[in-house]
């Protein structure tokens, strides 16, 4: 069964870098990669997305092997607003099916 | 102000009762979807609807049904068969790039119902 996972939580501090993995070993050819951010209680908002090689964005980074069978998420000095959770988001079982990483809970501390 | 708006906010259900859900959006957008997501969880699939008057199921469409009568609205309705309803549903909305769903699209999302049993 295709799974596409995430780690569940990261700490960090303010200021530094992190950076989040999503495996997603079933991509189906063709198909992006989306990341997004949720806060409690609110739905998803959409950070980043991308194909292949490295994208960035005015808030993100996203890291994509040759293989793409991963995905890294790369926010650069987060602030105690960037706690919440983080979902990556791709097209697997030959492009039929959409599926949710496990989510990662970030929490940003001073 | 382009978006998605889901109503109600809190909804509560009685036992052996249907409830619908309500999702509006004015993106123009093709695709619509539903999501359950339950305390601590990820988000999993109910139903989708990539144009009107056509809608799949998702991961777990059990106890749920849909309709697409119009773009800009997708209801789901929450059956008395669906025997766990408790949970937060949220509802997007995306363009189809190429007549596939979400290919290089992103997703927009509403904030979600919150649906308890009484």
């Amino acid at each position: 069964l295709a799974k596409t996972t995430q780690p569940i939580s990261m700490d960090s501090y303010e200021g530094q870098e992190v950076n989040i993995t999503c495996s997603h070993n079933n991509i189906a050819t063709n198909d992006y990669i989306t990341w997004y951010q949720q806060f409690p209680s609110q739905g998803p908002r959409f950070i980043i997305q991308g194909y292949k090689t490295k994208v960035t964005n005015e808030v993100a980074s996203l890291f994509i092997p040759a293989d793409r069978k991963s995905s890294t998420l790369s926010l650069p000095r987060v602030s105690l607003s960037d706690t919440a959770v983080y979902y990556c988001l791709v097209h697997t079982g030959g492009g039929n099916k959409l599926t949710f990483g496990t989510g990662t809970q970030l929490k940003v501390e001073l | 102000d382009g978006g998605i708006t889901q109503s109600p906010k809190y909804l509560f259900r009685k036992e052996g009762q249907n409830v619908t859900l309500s999702c509006e959006q004015n993106l123009n957008h093709d695709a619509m979807y539903w999501y359950r997501q339950d305390p601590g969880q990820g988000l999993r699939l109910i139903y989708y609807s990539q144009i009107v008057n056509d809608f799949q199921k998702g991961d777990i469409a059990e106890g749920y049904s849909v309709s697409r009568e119009k773009k800009e609205s997708f209801p789901l309705t929450v059956t008395s068969a669906q025997k766990n309803p408790t949970a937060f549903y949220l509802c997007a909305s995306s363009s189809v790039s190429r007549g596939r769903l979400h290919s290089n699209q992103p997703q927009h999302f509403g904030d979600g119902t919150r649906l308890s049993i009484l």
